[in-house]
C-alpha cells in the first residue's frame, strides 16, 4: 500500500534555531501533499496545502514565513520551522492522497517537535 | 467553515464490549475518513464513507449524510484498539483537504 516517510520523527531545539521537517512519499507521486499540527490531547489542524512545483497554499492563522514549505518534487514535500520558539512545540504530521482520483489520505507517521 | 464535532470525547470499556462512536458534521460533505491515531501518533485510516454503510472485520461505519451524521461501531473491543478515533470531512470539490473532529478517546481495559 501507499507509504508515507515522515523524517525527523523527534527533534529537539533550541529556541531561535531553524527546523526542517521532510515528507516523502515512498511508492507514489504526490502532487499535493498537507502538512498538519496537532497539539496534547487535541484535533489536528490543517496549516498549509503543498503543491508540486508552486508556492504552497496556507491557513487562515498560519504565518507563511515562520512555516516554510518547498515541495520540489513529486515525493517530497518540506516543512521549516524559522525561528523556532517553545510555543511552536507541537506534532507535526504530513499526508498526501496516493495517486490521481484517490480521496484517501495516507499520513506520515508525524515529528514531535519541543522547542528548548 | 464546517463544523466537526465527535462524541463521546472519552469512552473507557472492558475488554469484549461494544462500542459506537458519533461523528456531527455543520455541512454538507463530498468526503468523510474515519482514522484511527495510536497513543505513538500514527494516523490509520479505517473508512472512506461519504454515505452508506461498510464492514471492515470488527468495525463499521454508516453515513446519514442527509442528517449529516456518521457512525463508527466496534465490536468485541481488544486493547489494540486503543487509541484516539477521529472523523475527518472534506467540502466541495478537491475534496482532499480534510478538517477533522474533535475526536474520541477509547481505552479499553484487559
Amino acid at each position: 500500500g501507499a507509504v508515507v516517510s515522515q523524517h525527523p520523527s523527534r527533534v529537539i531545539c533550541k529556541s531561535g534555531t531553524s527546523v526542517k521537517i521532510e515528507c516523502r512519499s515512498l511508492d507514489f507521486q504526490a502532487t499535493t501533499m498537507f502538512w498538519y499540527r496537532q497539539f496534547p490531547k487535541q484535533s489536528l489542524m490543517l496549516m498549509a496545502t503543498s503543491n508540486e512545483g508552486s508556492k504552497a497554499t496556507y491557513e487562515q492563522g498560519v504565518e507563511k514565513d515562520k512555516f516554510l514549505i518547498n515541495h520540489a518534487s513529486l515525493t517530497l514535500s518540506t516543512l521549516t520551522v524559522t525561528s523556532a520558539h517553545p510555543e511552536d512545540s507541537s506534532f507535526y504530521i504530513c499526508s498526501a492522497v496516493p495517486g490521481l482520483g484517490a480521496n484517501v489520505l495516507t499520513f506520515g507517521a508525524g515529528s514531535r517537535l519541543t522547542v528548548l | 467553515g464546517i463544523q466537526v464535532e465527535q462524541s463521546p470525547p472519552d469512552l473507557i470499556l472492558q475488554e469484549g464490549a461494544n462500542s459506537t462512536l458519533r461523528c456531527n458534521f455543520s455541512d454538507s460533505v463530498n468526503n468523510l475518513q474515519w482514522f484511527h491515531q495510536n497513543p505513538w501518533g500514527q494516523l490509520i485510516n479505517l473508512f472512506y464513507i461519504p454515505s452508506g454503510t461498510k464492514q471492515n472485520g470488527r468495525l463499521s461505519a454508516t453515513t446519514v449524510a442527509t442528517e449529516r451524521y456518521s457512525l463508527l461501531y466496534i465490536s468485541s473491543s481488544q486493547t489494540t484498539d486503543s487509541g484516539v478515533y477521529f472523523c475527518a470531512v472534506g467540502v466541495g470539490f478537491g475534496n482532499e483537504k480534510l478538517t477533522f473532529g474533535t475526536g474520541t478517546r477509547l481505552t479499553i481495559i484487559p
